[in-house]
């Protein structure tokens, strides 16, 4: 079973920044939190990660809150393009455990 | 291109035919990794591979087998006690360096058995 909970799906403004939030209560103290988005019939898209500092990249910025329970992931500026399911991970090791992850709709 | 290819893209076959799915990665990345995706949900485990000839069970693998012959390369073969086979099949690959490593993922694999 996943390890992290997330909303089933969330609307957003083309051109306005999208936070999409996932819990992680459970996360141990090895444990990564990763993000990857999934455009429609696509493999998935590594986004970003951390552990327990704040993270930013091209594509996006990572809040993790001090106690590591929940993270938010940040579009600055979504997109349509951005339109996808995105999954929130928590992980030490080898395996993957998605979830059923936030469907992320962006309107014109 | 460095990346992940996976083929082909849709395949069709008929029940109680095996069928086996390529992958294939450039990236020299020492894990590789099986996964299947029903419509609406996420990603679950078959197989996955940290070296070669070595390869373990992940939590669905029943109706599957693989191979790890070459580092670039981790075939599935879908078998015909596979109950429900249709599905999205996604490959992906990582390197070996701590847990920090994520996953690439190649284009997938749509499986339909009629």
């Amino acid at each position: 079973d996943a390890k992290t909970t997330q909303p089933t799906s969330m609307d957003c403004a083309e051109g306005r920044a999208a936070n999409l939030p996932c819990n992680h209560s459970t996360i141990s103290g090895n444990e990564y939190v990763y993000w990857y988005r999934q455009i429609h019939s696509q493999g998935p898209q590594y986004i970003i990660h951390g552990l327990k500092n704040n993270e930013t990249n091209e594509m996006a910025s990572l809040i993790i809150t001090e106690d590591r329970k929940s993270s938010t992931l940040i579009l600055p500026h979504a997109t349509l393009r951005d339109t996808a399911v995105y999954y929130c991970i928590n992980n030490a090791g080898n395996m993957l455990t998605f979830g059923g992850g936030t469907r992320l709709m962006v309107k014109p | 291109d460095g990346g992940i290819t996976q083929s082909p893209k849709y395949l069709f076959r008929k029940e109680g035919q095996n069928v086996t799915l390529s992958c294939e990665q450039n990236l020299n990345h020492d894990a590789m990794y099986w996964y299947r995706q029903d419509p609406g949900q996420g990603l679950r485990l078959i197989y996955y591979s940290q070296i070669v000839n070595d390869f373990q069970k992940g939590d669905i693998a029943e109706g599957y087998s693989v191979s790890r012959e070459k580092k670039e390369s981790f075939p599935l073969t879908v078998t015909s006690a596979q109950k429900n086979p249709t599905a999205f099949y996604l490959c992906a690959s990582r390197r070996l360096a701590g847990p920090g490593g994520e996953q690439y993922f190649g284009p997938g694999t749509r499986l339909t058995v009629t």
